[in-house]
């Protein structure tokens, strides 16, 4: 029930860019992305509905392709402050329900 | 309140006692879940509540974890008989519509069981 995130974990050179897969055995009604700085918090980045629609704000877009169940995370020209480890949250279709399951975790550790 | 809050933030505890966390939402937030996430682990869902609706509890793993919401406002998680498995950062959300929209996360309630 679990998304599968992959890669596990990615080191950059500032500037390089990336791409964070997020794969799940079930239809998906919603696919949000989150980013966890150590010891903080997870903060939202955003959310795709079905529907096959991207999104994107500034150099991190993300792509959601409800035949395949898969979304991707894609970020560009990499910056010291994308440093963290990167969530995906499925909502599956059907259900009595709409809880948020977590993936795996990726973790993006960018470097001068 | 501007954000989520949790308290409280540390909690330390002995094997076999009982803790209370607490978590405020948003006001005016009808979804809430509680997460739990272990030393560098992804967050495990816990339970979630949506309104008046039933919760869905089916992530709580074991009957000594027990949650309550009042109405639209605060929830309390409680782990009954504390085990040195149970430690962990325990992380509240809540969302003014569920997986449709955005969650907001508090800054959790890092428990520590001896």
């Amino acid at each position: 029930q679990q998304p599968v995130q992959s890669p596990q974990a990615v080191i950059l050179r500032e500037g390089e860019d990336a791409v964070i897969n997020c794969s799940s055995s079930k239809a998906l009604y919603s696919v949000h992305w989150y980013r966890q700085k150590h010891g903080e918090a997870p903060v939202f980045l955003m959310i795709l509905l079905k529907g096959g629609e991207q999104k994107g704000h500034d150099k991190i877009s993300a792509s959601f392709n409800e035949k395949k169940q898969q979304s991707s995370l894609y970020l560009t020209a990499s910056q010291l402050s994308y440093s963290g480890t990167y969530f995906c949250g499925t909502a599956s279709q059907g259900g009595a329900t709409n809880k948020l399951i977590f993936g795996t975790g990726t973790l993006l550790a960018v470097q001068p | 309140g501007a954000g989520v809050s949790q308290s409280p933030s540390n909690k330390v505890t002995e094997k076999g006692k009982d803790v209370e966390l607490r978590c405020d939402p948003i006001s005016g937030h009808t979804a809430l879940y509680w997460y739990r996430q272990r030393l560098g682990q992804g967050l495990e869902f816990l339970i979630y509540f949506q309104g008046n609706s039933a919760p869905d509890k089916s992530g709580l793993p074991s009957d000594r974890f027990s949650a309550e919401r009042t109405g639209e406002s605060v929830s309390t998680l409680t782990i009954q008989r504390t085990q040195q498995e149970d430690s962990a950062v325990y992380l509240c959300a809540s969302s003014s519509q569920g997986v449709v929209e955005k969650l907001f996360f508090g800054s959790g309630t890092q428990l520590s069981v001896l």
